[in-house]
C-alpha cells in the first residue's frame, strides 16, 4: 500500500503555483520521495524526487520538511497543461517498485 | 526526446483468447517494467525485468502472465488466457539503472477483453 496521504482534488489558476501537499509520516530514513504525474489517462511522468533537501529542476520545486514527514510540490507557474493526476511516492532508492497512491487531480483553471 | 513505444495502442479480444502486448523501450536502458491500471484506479505494478529475467514480479503477476525479450529491443506481456477482469491500460516502462529514479512510462496499451 502507499505510505503517503494526498488530497484527492486541487484547483489552481492558471499563471499562479500550485502547491501540492503529501503527508509521509511513516517515512524512513533510507527513503525518497518521488513526484510523477499522469496526463489524462496518459504513462505516468517522472518529475522530481529528493531525499532530505529541497529540490528544483525544470519542471517544479520539492519542499520537504525538516523532520521529513512532509512534503510540498510546487509548480511556479501552473498551465493548462499541467491539469493532471499528481502522485507522491515514497521509496527506497535502488530496488523497490514504485507503489501508486490515488494521487491529487489538479485542476488547473483558466 | 527518447520515449518508450508500445503497441497496439488498442487492443480488443474474446475472453480465453491469448494476447501479447509489445513495447520498444528505451535503446539504452536496461531495466524493464509492465505496470496496468483499471479504469479509475490506481497505476498497479505488475513485473520489473532485468538481464532476461524477472527481478519482481506482483500478486497480479499470476501464472497466465508472462514477459519475453525477444531480442534487443522488444519487450513484451502475454496474457495466455484473457479473463474480463484483465480489461486495463498496460503500461510498459523502463530506466537506465537498477531501481531508477526516472522510469520512462509508453503511452500505454488499452486492453478491452469481452
Amino acid at each position: 500500500d502507499a505510505k503517503t496521504t494526498q488530497p484527492p482534488s486541487m484547483d489552481c489558476a492558471e499563471g499562479r503555483a500550485a502547491n501540492l501537499p503529501c503527508n509521509h509520516s511513516t517515512i524512513s530514513g533510507n527513503e525518497y520521495v518521488y513526484w510523477y504525474r499522469q496526463i489524462h489517462s496518459q504513462g505516468p511522468q517522472y518529475i522530481i524526487h529528493g531525499l532530505k533537501n529541497n529540490e528544483t529542476n525544470e519542471m517544479a520545486s520539492l519542499i520537504i520538511t525538516e523532520d521529513r514527514k512532509s512534503s510540498t510540490l510546487i509548480l511556479p507557474h501552473a498551465t493548462l497543461r499541467d491539469t493532471a493526476v499528481y502522485y507522491c511516492i515514497v521509496r527506497v532508492a535502488v530496488g523497490q517498485n514504485f507503489v501508486f497512491g490515488p494521487g491529487t487531480r489538479l485542476s488547473v483553471l483558466p | 526526446e527518447p520515449e518508450v513505444t508500445q503497441t497496439p495502442s488498442h487492443q480488443v479480444t474474446q475472453m480465453g483468447q491469448e494476447v501479447i502486448l509489445r513495447c520498444v523501450p528505451i535503446s539504452n536502458h536496461l531495466y524493464f517494467y509492465w505496470y496496468r491500471q483499471i479504469l479509475g484506479q490506481k497505476v498497479e505494478f505488475l513485473v520489473s525485468f532485468y538481464n532476461n529475467e524477472i527481478s519482481e514480479k506482483s500478486e497480479i503477476f499470476d501464472d497466465q502472465f508472462s514477459v519475453e525479450r525477444p531480442d534487443g529491443s522488444n519487450f513484451t506481456l502475454k496474457i495466455r488466457s484473457t479473463k474480463l477482469e484483465d480489461s486495463a491500460m498496460y503500461f510498459c516502462a523502463s530506466s537506465d539503472s537498477i531501481g531508477g529514479e526516472k522510469l520512462f512510462f509508453g503511452s500505454g496499451t488499452q486492453l478491452s477483453v469481452l
